[in-house]
C-alpha cells in the first residue's frame, strides 16, 4: 500500500535536546512538507522540499531544520532553539493537486 | 497575503441534522480550495477539492461543498449528520504553488 509514514507516533523530549520527526513517503512524490499542528491554531507550515536537495522555509521555521537525501524522506529536526516545541507534527506529500497527510507525531517537552 | 476563514471553532448537531461548516477566503484571485477531516490523533483526510470546472463538488462520506466567487466562499455541507462525523474539519486553499494554508479548523460534535 502506499502511504506516508511518521515515527515515532509519540516522543517526549527533555528542554535543551533535539529531537528528529521521520517521515516516509512510498507515492513517489516529489513534493513534501512539514506542519504544526496547536489546538485552535490550524496547521502552519515548518518547511517545504519540491525536490531532492533542496528545500524551502514556511512560516514558522525558526527552531527547525530539515534534508532531502533521498526522494522518499524528509525528516525534521526540532533544535533547543524552539521555544515552544510541544505540538502535533504533520508530515505530507504533494501528488495530482492533492496533499496526501501522514498520521502525525505528537512532541512533548518535558 | 490569502487568508481562510472558518466560521464556528465548534458546531453541535443533532444526529440526522443538516450539517453545515462555513469557509471563506481572501483572494483577489480564485484558488484551489480543499476541505479537510481530522479524527483524534491521526492525520488529515481529504473530504473533497476544487480547482475548475463545476462549482459544486461531491466529497467522500456525503459531504459535498459549493465555490461562490462572488461571495469569495467554500462552505461544506451534509444533509444528516451521522455519529461517525464527530471529527475536526480543516478548510485550506492554495494558488498552485502546491502550498496550503489552513483555516483554524471546526470540531463537530453529533447528538444522538
Amino acid at each position: 500500500d502506499g502511504g506516508i509514514t511518521q515515527s515515532p507516533k509519540y516522543l517526549f523530549r527533555k528542554e535543551g535536546q533535539n529531537v528528529t520527526l521521520s517521515c516516509e513517503q512510498n507515492l513517489n512524490h516529489d513534493a513534501m512538507y512539514w506542519y504544526r499542528q496547536d489546538p485552535g491554531q490550524g496547521l502552519r507550515l515548518i518547511y517545504y522540499s519540491q525536490i531532492v536537495n533542496d528545500f524551502q522555509k514556511g512560516d514558522i521555521a525558526e527552531g527547525y531544520s530539515v534534508s532531502r537525501e533521498k526522494k522518499e524522506s524528509f525528516p525534521l529536526t526540532v533544535t533547543s532553539a524552539q521555544k515552544n516545541p510541544t505540538a502535533f507534527y504533520l508530515c505530507a506529500s504533494i501528488g495530482q493537486d492533492e496533499q496526501f497527510f501522514g498520521p502525525g507525531t505528537r512532541l512533548t517537552v518535558l | 497575503a490569502q487568508s481562510v476563514t472558518q466560521l464556528g471553532s465548534h458546531v453541535s448537531v443533532s444526529e440526522g441534522a443538516l450539517v453545515l461548516l462555513r469557509c471563506n477566503y481572501s483572494s483577489s484571485v480564485p484558488p484551489y480550495l480543499f476541505w479537510y477531516v481530522q479524527y483524534p490523533n491521526q492525520g488529515l483526510q481529504l473530504l473533497l477539492k476544487y480547482t475548475t470546472g463545476a462549482t459544486l463538488v461531491k466529497g467522500i462520506n456525503g459531504f459535498e461543498a459549493e465555490f461562490k466567487k462572488s461571495e469569495t466562499s467554500f462552505h461544506l455541507t451534509k444533509p444528516s449528520a451521522h455519529m461517525s462525523d464527530a471529527a475536526e474539519y480543516f478548510c485550506a486553499v492554495s494558488f498552485n504553488d502546491y502550498k496550503l494554508s489552513f483555516g483554524a479548523g471546526t470540531t463537530v460534535t453529533v447528538r444522538a
